[in-house]
């Protein structure tokens, strides 16, 4: 199936680790996202990138940094997680239109 | 930068009856309005979108109205049904398709319907 799929679905860990988010997409999109939706449902973008250009939003800490292999995946990497980084988190990506999401990773600091 | 704010936040209706959802944005720049339904458990999904050279666009129960001058535009759907249950989202964007990071969205309308 043509989407934009993300793992882990949930992800559960401690204050202080290290942690990824997988992200792909086979729509042959150029530009891909990283949003945060907190616990009232309010999206906001984390970052965006392409091959060219990775623009991120000055309000998201350092310790959040997208990694780009290759133009079809845009991974999430969180360093020293803290409680307040508990929220769900989408991949997006898009070509010149609409963004598709992913269906989203839980995360989970205990 | 851009500013979108939308209305209710909540909106319970009896199934069958119509629902709308508003939303105001601040830059006059702004010519792109995708509308996003959010599914318990899911993504958001596009499910109409309208720009600036247009006042209303229709999709079968599903329409969105845009007035450039008062910087408003607003999702209507008629003859509401149980799978109408979601949190809706509008955006806006200066550039079409909401550019590299140009989208802002409003804060969502969680919509309930009734049987």
């Amino acid at each position: 199936d043509t989407a934009v799929s993300q793992t882990p679905k949930y992800l559960v860990t401690q204050m202080g680790n290290d942690k990824s988010i997988k992200c792909e997409q086979n729509l042959g999109h150029d530009t891909m996202y990283w949003y945060k939706q907190d616990s009232k449902k309010f999206l906001k973008i984390m970052f965006s990138y392409n091959n060219k250009e990775l623009i991120i939003n000055e309000t998201v800490p350092n310790r959040f940094s997208p990694k780009s292999p290759d133009k079809a995946h845009l991974n999430l990497h969180i360093n020293s997680l803290e409680l307040g980084d508990s929220a769900v988190y989408f991949c997006a990506s898009s070509h010149k239109g609409p963004r598709t999401f992913g269906s989203g990773t839980r995360l989970t600091v205990v | 930068g851009e500013n979108v704010e939308q209305h209710p936040s909540t909106l319970s209706v009896q199934e069958g009856d119509s629902a709308v959802i508003k939303c105001t944005y601040s830059d006059s720049a702004s010519n792109y309005f995708p509308w996003y339904k959010q599914e318990l458990g899911k993504g958001p999904q596009l499910i109409i979108d309208i720009r600036s050279n247009v006042g209303e666009k229709k999709d079968q129960r599903i329409a969105v109205t845009l007035n450039k001058t008062a910087k408003h535009f607003s999702l209507h759907i008629t003859e509401t049904q149980p799978e109408d249950s979601a949190v809706y989202f509008c955006a806006a964007s200066a550039v079409e398709g909401g550019g590299a990071d140009g989208l802002t969205f409003g804060k969502g309308t969680h919509l309930i319907i009734q049987p």
